[in-house]
Formats: C-alpha cells, structure tokens, sequence
C-alpha cells in the first residue's frame, strides 16, 4: 500500500506570494490533518478534513486555508506569504471514521517552504 | 489539552534497551496515549499507543502505570535506527472508541544511540 505522498518536496517562494501544497492520503483514509514543523515553534496542527469538511482547527491565520476532494486528496494554501511561513509541512491521514478502532495517524515526508 | 512532561534529551547505548519515561498526571479517564517518533528528515511516525492496561508491538511496548500519571516507552534493543525525537501525546478519546483527529505535539524526548 502506496504511503501520504506530499507534493511537492521543496518549494521556493517570495513574500507576498501564494503557495499551494498538495497531499494524497493512503487509500482507503478519508482523514487528512496538516502541520506546520518549525524549529522555533515545533510540530503545530493547523487544520483536519474528513469527507471534504473541515472538522478541527488549529491557531492560524485565515492566510492558511485547506480543502479535501471527494477522492480524500487534500490541498493546503497558504496566501501573502510572510517570511515566518517558513517551515516543513506535514501531511498525515487516518482511517477515521471506523467505530472502536483508534486514530492512527500516517505522515507523508513533508513540503520544505522557504520563504525569500 | 492534558499536558506531557518528557526529558529533553537521553542517551543510549547500541543493542541496549531504552526506557522513555513520560509524566502527564492531569490524564483524564478518557485520554488515550499515544508515541510517535520523528527521525531525521523524516516525518513522525506512530510507534504505540495504550489505555490502561500495558501494551506491546513489534517496535516497542508502552508501561502505563497504575494510576494512569505516567508511561514508559520501552525500546528492546536499541538500533541508531531508533536515535529520534519521541513524542509522548494524548488524544481525548471520543464517542464512538476512537479519538480526536489532530495531534499536540510537545517539544518531545530527543533519543541518541551510540554503536
């Protein structure tokens, strides 16, 4: 079974700019959760979808916004990017949903952001 | 959110075991606890998680003692495989035996393993 995959790995952006990060969960997960890593702040949720519907959020600005397609994909955006929007983000899906079996979450490698 | 309290750092030997201890003695009833381990470069992976009663996989086993205000994570045999930051995290467990999606991180048990 194929692991989240995270695209795309590295990305370069300016400030002011806008970014998009996209995440396919493991087949079958229809939970996708974001994080934001970095070395000052650690591993920080942001946001959880579960059959296209957020359902959890963490403290961010609304320049971080998500969505999840009806095949589970996720995408992450993030808009006027600030220098402090540097960070590792982390993707991680679940088989949520399934009664009396507990969350496991499952994290694909990350999308490195540097901000310029 | 209950709170976890882990050493910064610890040192352990090759082929030795490794006792990582956790303290969170404001755990509710409800809260489940849960390990993951982030590697370098790497992102965090679930290593085990437990309720009440002591559990063990093929990676490790969890000691939770009896009044539930702390754990233990028990590597067997440590390999430089295993040297990573191990995070100790409960979860609320929810209506339906699971629990709440997202995970709190805290700043975690940095593990390094010397051959």
């Amino acid at each position: 079974k194929a692991g989240v995959t995270q695209t795309p790995r590295y990305l370069i952006k300016t400030r002011g700019q806008q970014v998009t990060l996209s995440c396919s969960p493991i087949s079958g997960h229809r939970s996708v959760s974001w994080y934001q890593q970095t070395p000052g702040q650690g591993l920080q949720f942001l946001f959880e979808y579960f059959s296209e519907t957020q359902r959890n959020k963490g403290n961010f600005p609304g320049r971080f916004s998500g969505r999840q397609f009806s095949n589970s994909r996720s995408e992450m955006n993030v808009s006027t990017l600030e220098l402090g929007d540097s960070a590792l983000y982390l993707c991680a899906s679940s088989s949520m949903g399934y009664r009396g079996r507990e969350n496991i979450q499952y994290f694909g490698a990350g999308t490195r952001l540097s901000v310029l | 959110d209950a709170k976890t309290t882990q050493p910064n750092s610890m040192e352990s030997n090759e082929e030795e075991p490794v006792h990582l201890p956790c303290n969170h003695s404001t755990i509710s009833g409800t809260d489940y606890i849960h390990w993951y381990r982030q590697l370098p470069s790497q992102g965090p992976e679930y290593v085990i998680h437990g309720l009440t009663s002591n559990v063990n996989n093929r990676m490790a086993s969890l000691a939770i003692a009896e009044d539930r205000k702390s754990s233990t994570l028990i590597l067997h045999r440590a390999t430089l495989r295993d040297a990573a930051v191990y995070y100790c995290i409960l979860k609320i467990r929810i209506n339906y035996g699971g629990s709440q999606g997202n995970l709190i991180f805290g700043k975690g048990t940095k593990l390094s393993v010397k051959p």
